[in-house]
């Protein structure tokens, strides 16, 4: 099965730097990448997505760049700040076609630490 | 709100014992999916139905169990629990059941088993 891994497990930057969480994934039929913030107790929030025929997408300060060939996708967040803390994780949804179901296989998060 | 409804959002139960956590999709959502996040660990995918079908498992414990109703609504049933079962089990919905849908996620329910 799909097989993600996310990097750094913990990243911790200044207020107003940029921030930049890296994945990959094994499975060449992912086509779709989505992107989620979950907060300490709370449910997890798609922030941004991607799709496998686009190879970037911005949304404010928010940015995803993936690299199908290399099979890995980026999160960029520009100009952080405190309320960015928060764990977030990359995710690789796989098609299943002998039953039509979808698997969406996260990766295992990144906790970012925006110091004021 | 992501308009998925989890029900209980707490319960504390004790080894042994069997427990029933209740999702309801977001409104025209057909798929509904469950997940298990431990203590300090990721998001493990448990299981998803479309519109009534079991349609992909992942890693579920032959002790766990799900369907999914003719109103849409899906039951995740945990037995014979375990400690290491304490986890916030998330429900998640989208419209259709293919790759590449939206999936939103509820506020899940926190299991704690003593």
């Amino acid at each position: 099965g799909e097989n993600v891994e996310q990097h750094p497990s913990t990243l911790s930057v200044q207020e107003g730097d940029s921030a930049v969480i890296k994945c990959t994934y094994s499975d060449s039929a992912s086509n779709y990448f989505p992107w989620y913030k979950q907060e300490l107790g709370k449910r997890p929030q798609l922030i941004i997505d991607i799709r496998s025929n686009v190879g970037e997408k911005k949304d404010q300060r928010i940015a995803v760049t993936l690299n199908k060939t290399a099979k890995h996708f980026s999160l960029h967040i520009t100009e952080t700040q405190p309320e960015d803390s928060a764990v977030y994780f990359c995710a690789a949804s796989t098609p299943h076609y002998s039953n039509a179901g979808n698997m969406l296989t996260f990766g295992g998060g990144t906790r970012l630490m925006v110091k004021p | 709100d992501s308009g998925v409804t989890q029900t209980p959002k707490h319960l504390i139960t004790a080894t042994g014992q069997r427990v029933t956590l209740r999702c309801s999709p977001r409104s025209g959502d057909l798929s509904v999916y469950w997940y298990q996040q431990s203590l300090d660990q990721g998001l493990q995918f448990l299981i998803h139905y479309y519109n009534g079908e079991e349609r992909a498992k992942g890693n579920i414990l032959e002790r766990f169990s799900a369907q999914q109703f003719p109103d849409l609504h899906s039951e995740l049933n945990l037995s014979s629990l375990e400690l290491g079962d304490s986890a916030l089990y998330f429900c998640a919905s989208s419209v259709g059941r293919s790759s590449g849908n939206t999936i939103y996620f509820g506020e899940g329910s926190w299991l704690t088993v003593v």
